[in-house]
């Protein structure tokens, strides 16, 4: 089956660091850039990070340029997102999909609070 | 980062046609091409169209997608209960190297 599962989602300080996971089966991995996009409560769909297909670059939302990392390990088909001092208005879902975004996962809840 | 643009509320009756659009500029909508997602509340996004304006397998041909210049269109047809929902576009933006959405729109059927 064609799919990609996040994890890693949860409750952090502001201040501290989360890694979120994306997990994919069914196609390639390595033929396909990766990215992920985020949805605040209420609000809409906010690009954050994408990255090509054999890793060589990488590119950011300018909200979270020099906080979050995207990575990625071919070999376990999985990219990553390392979340750095964190802010209350990171509160989101947040997905991962295949570009050129045509699949999607069922996202996971990052809540930055105090 | 500016986004794309699409109208934040679209009203239609039971089995009209809605038509959603979606505007950006060249260096996206023009020469990339846009996705078109729907998302109902509590729900992840659900592809309906593709770049090339395809549909994915399992979408209804009531869903139609195209683009002229630098303005995409969604166009849904005999509207059912079940489309109501939140409408967003999305495109490569190849001079900026970011992916752009749309606002989204939120379709209510009558």
């Amino acid at each position: 089956e064609v799919q990609v599962v996040e994890s890693g989602g949860g409750l952090v300080q502001p201040g501290g660091s989360l890694r979120l996971s994306c997990t994919t089966s069914g196609f390639t991995f390595s033929d396909y850039w990766m990215t992920w996009v985020r949805q605040a409560p209420g609000k809409g769909l906010e690009w954050v990070a994408s990255m090509t297909g054999d890793g060589s670059a990488r590119f950011y939302v300018d909200s979270v340029k020099g906080r979050f990392t995207i990575s990625r390990d071919n070999a376990k088909n999985s990219v990553y997102l390392q979340m750095n001092s964190l802010r209350v208005e990171d509160t989101a879902i947040y997905y991962c999909a295949r570009d050129p975004v045509d699949l999607w996962g069922r996202g996971t809840l990052v809540t930055v609070s105090s | 980062q500016a986004g794309l643009t699409q109208p934040p509320s679209v009203s239609k009756d039971l089995s009209q046609t809605a038509t959603l659009t979606c505007t950006g500029n060249f260096n996206n909508v023009g020469n990339q091409g846009a996705v078109w997602l729907q998302q109902h509340q509590g729900h992840p996004p659900k592809v309906l169209s593709h770049r090339n304006n395809n549909r994915p397998s399992g979408i209804s041909e009531r869903f139609s997608a195209s683009r002229s210049g630098n303005t995409a269109s969604l166009t849904i047809t005999g509207l059912q209960p079940e489309d109501e929902a939140d409408y967003y576009c999305s495109a490569w933006d190849s001079s900026l190297s970011i992916w752009v959405f749309g606002g989204g729109t939120k379709l209510t059927v009558l």
